[in-house]
């Protein structure tokens, strides 16, 4: 069975710092994974997503992940933190299967002035 | 371009009430999905459509229901409404070419 593991719950930097968010997955077969972002009351934005190829992939707001298969690892990471990033962040991973994600159970960050 | 589209966003029902949520999208997509959120939770499936007339049972499907007899609608069934489906519901459709999910904005429910 697929499952995402955030080992993170609540993280806190300050504005300007870097940011890197933890995401491990068990899945049985080359992986497609994901990053999303949910802003209080509201639904879940896709960051960025790996299937295949480069395995440092760029997303939308300077964010980027990185996927190490040796550590079933797929961090998030931002070199500079905004105030307006702060947020939950959500890692997934699809069975392509029907498309079913299983997500994990999210990190939220904090963004100190 | 409307997306994904549910409501309602907010609704108090009693124990032992009953109600539909509904869910619709506009970009074509066959593949459709509840989901539901609980507090400091990820998102856990309720159930999904692959396709008009198609549905499945997801992770968590005790007490609800689904139907899917158009491509653009997929309403969510709460009978005899109970304290633990107290969550925030999210309906989805997925871009089958990109596996891209595009998220309705959710509706939050409380049962008293």
């Amino acid at each position: 069975a697929q499952s995402v593991t955030q080992p993170d719950i609540h993280i806190t930097v300050s504005e300007g710092a870097s940011l890197e968010l933890r995401c491990n997955y068990s899945y049985g077969a080359t992986p497609y994974l994901f990053w999303y972002v949910q802003s209080p009351g509201q639904g879940l934005q896709l960051l960025l997503k790996y299937f295949s190829g480069d395995t440092l992939v760029q997303g939308i707001k300077g964010f980027e992940a990185e996927f190490k298969r040796s550590q079933s690892s797929f961090n998030l990471r931002k070199p500079s933190v905004h105030w307006s990033d702060a947020a939950e962040y959500f890692c997934a991973v699809i069975n392509t299967n029907a498309g079913k994600s299983t997500f994990g159970d999210g990190t939220t960050l904090t963004v100190k002035p | 371009n409307a997306g994904v589209t549910q409501t309602p966003k907010f609704r108090i029902l009693k124990i032992g009430q009953s109600m539909t949520l509904q869910c619709t999208q506009d970009m074509n997509h066959n593949y459709m999905y509840w989901y539901r959120q609980d507090p400091g939770m990820g998102l856990k499936l309720i159930y999904y459509s692959v396709g008009a007339g198609i549905t499945d049972k997801g992770e968590v499907p005790n007490g609800y229901n689904v139907s899917r007899s158009t491509t653009e609608d997929f309403p969510l069934r709460l009978e005899l409404a109970a304290p633990s489906q107290t969550s925030v519901y999210f309906c989805a459709s997925l871009d089958a070419a990109n596996y891209g999910y595009t998220f309705g904005s959710g509706t939050r429910l409380t049962v008293v």
